[in-house]
């Protein structure tokens, strides 16, 4: 069975710096994909950011970008020129090809001050 | 909107009533999943749908819960003779199929209280 681990329950950094989330996960399928998404307090899970294992290239989508990490199974999200708005929990994610739901870490709650 | 829809956004009901959580996805979508999210965790899988199948209901954890989905769009998910330890946010989400590089979009969840 798969197993997400994100080390870090709770973080804060102040409005316009970088901040890294950890993510751990333990897979031995090859073929797989992970997320981060975003839950702020209205509740809706949103999609940041997702990378395909088998690229080698981090994903990038504007100020959010990964370090993906294959070998030592990490994906660490990097958020830079933090915003009010990043205020949320930080959920990663990973989806095994062939099986179709998202296994969630416990995530991280993320606090941008001002 | 275009978004997934859930209804009713809170619910509160006495212990051993039954309930019943609605999902609406996104037009066109052929996916559909459920998870719950108790309060300080992450979510946890409880079934999808392909069309109007459910491939896969290993999540469900007892015999209490059940979901059906007609017409390849809306779905519900039914708790019935709650219990205190149902209480959490139930979160549908929807894909463009089930394939594993299409993203999940997720609604706003059902708060379900058990009193």
């Amino acid at each position: 069975a798969q197993t997400v681990t994100q080390s870090q329950p709770e973080m804060s950094v102040q409005e316009a710096e970088t901040v890294t989330l950890s993510c751990t996960y333990d897979t031995s399928e090859n073929n797989y994909y992970l997320f981060w998404y975003k839950q702020p307090p209205s509740r809706q899970m949103i999609l940041v950011i997702r990378q395909e294992a088998y690229k080698q290239q981090n994903a990038t989508e504007n100020r959010f970008s990964v370090n993906f990490q294959k070998a030592a199974k990490s994906f660490s999200l990097k958020i830079s020129d933090s915003q009010l708005g990043d205020t949320a929990m930080y959920f990663c994610a990973f989806h095994n090809f062939g099986n179709e739901k998202l296994t969630f870490g416990t995530g991280t709650r993320l606090t941008i001050i001002p | 909107g275009a978004g997934v829809s859930q209804s009713p956004s809170n619910k509160v009901t006495e212990k051993g009533k039954d309930v019943e959580l609605r999902c609406d996805p996104i037009s066109g979508h052929t996916a559909l999943y459920w998870y719950r999210q108790s309060l300080g965790q992450g979510l946890e899988f409880l079934i999808y749908f392909q069309g109007n199948s459910a491939p896969d209901k290993s999540g469900l954890p007892s015999d209490r819960f059940s979901a059906e989905r007609t017409g390849g769009s809306v779905s519900t998910l039914t708790i019935q003779r709650t219990q205190q330890e149902d209480s959490a946010v139930y979160l549908c989400a929807s894909s463009l199929n089930a394939v594993s590089n299409q993203p999940q979009h997720f609604g706003d969840g059902t708060r379900l209280s058990i009193l």
